[in-house]
C-alpha cells in the first residue's frame, strides 16, 4: 500500500491569508484527490490533481480559492486561498494506484480565525 | 437526497454485541461498494470491500442488495476497538475513479 505524508498536519490561520498543503507519496501513483470533511460531515471531493494538466474540479469547488499544482507522479499541493472561518476543516489527500482501495494522507487540521 | 445515506447513529453497545449498519445508495449505475473506517482524529482506512455475493472476514459481513440499493455491515462479538465511524463509500461506473461518501455511523462500544 502506498504511504503518504501531508504538511502541515495543522495550522491556525488568520483570515484573507493563504495556506499551502503539500501530499507526498512514496511510490508513483496516476490518480490523486484532495478531500476536504468538515466538523460532522462527510468527505467532500475537491479536484482530482492531474499529473501535467489543470485539476478537475468539483462542482462549488474553483481553481481561484482552491489552486492545485501535480508537477509529477508523487507529490501535489493544494492551496487554500484568502481563508475565512468557514475554510476550517480537515483537508486529506488520497491516491488511487488502481486497485479497489484508496489510501489517504493523515490529514491537514486547518483552522480560521 | 444525499446520493449515500447512513443512519448517522450513535450506536451504543456492549462488548461481545452484534450490530448492524446500513446504507442506501441513489445511483443505480453505482459500480462498486466499499466499507471504511474512521477513527476519531484520523484518516479514513478500508475496512472492506463489498461483493454482490456477500463477503466475510473475520466478525465482519458486508452484504449488498443491488436491487433495493442497499448495502450493510454487520460486526459479530463487538469488541472496545471496534469504536469508530464507519463509513459507506459507493463508487460510479466511468474511469474517474471518483468516490462518493456517506456520512458515516458512529460506533461506541462500551466494557
Amino acid at each position: 500500500s502506498a504511504v503518504i505524508s501531508q504538511k502541515p498536519s495543522r495550522d491556525i490561520c488568520q483570515r484573507g491569508t493563504s495556506l499551502t498543503i503539500q501530499c507526498q507519496v512514496d511510490s508513483q501513483v496516476t490518480m490523486m484527490f484532495w478531500y476536504r470533511q468538515q466538523p460532522g460531515q462527510s468527505l467532500t471531493l475537491i479536484a482530482t490533481a492531474n499529473q501535467g494538466s489543470e485539476a478537475t474540479y468539483e462542482s462549488g469547488f474553483v481553481i481561484d480559492k482552491f489552486p492545485i499544482s501535480r508537477p509529477n507522479l508523487t507529490f501535489s499541493t493544494l492551496t487554500v486561498s484568502n481563508m475565512s472561518p468557514e475554510d476550517s476543516s480537515i483537508y486529506l489527500c488520497s491516491v488511487d494506484q488502481g486497485t479497489d482501495t484508496q489510501y489517504f494522507g493523515p490529514g491537514t487540521r486547518l483552522t480560521v480565525l | 437526497r444525499k446520493e449515500v445515506e447512513q443512519d448517522p447513529g450513535p450506536f451504543n453497545v456492549p462488548e461481545g454485541a452484534t450490530v448492524a449498519f446500513n446504507c442506501t445508495y441513489s445511483n443505480s449505475a453505482s459500480q462498486s461498494f466499499f466499507w471504511y473506517r474512521q477513527d476519531c482524529r484520523k484518516e479514513p482506512k478500508l475496512l472492506m470491500s463489498v461483493y454482490s455475493s456477500g463477503n466475510e472476514d473475520g466478525r465482519f459481513t458486508a452484504q449488498l442488495n443491488r436491487a433495493s440499493q442497499y448495502i450493510s455491515l454487520l460486526i459479530r462479538d463487538s469488541k472496545l476497538s471496534d469504536s469508530a465511524t464507519y463509513l459507506c463509500v459507493v463508487r460510479r461506473a466511468g474511469n474517474n475513479r471518483k468516490l462518493i461518501w456517506g456520512l458515516g455511523t458512529s460506533l461506541a462500544v462500551n466494557p
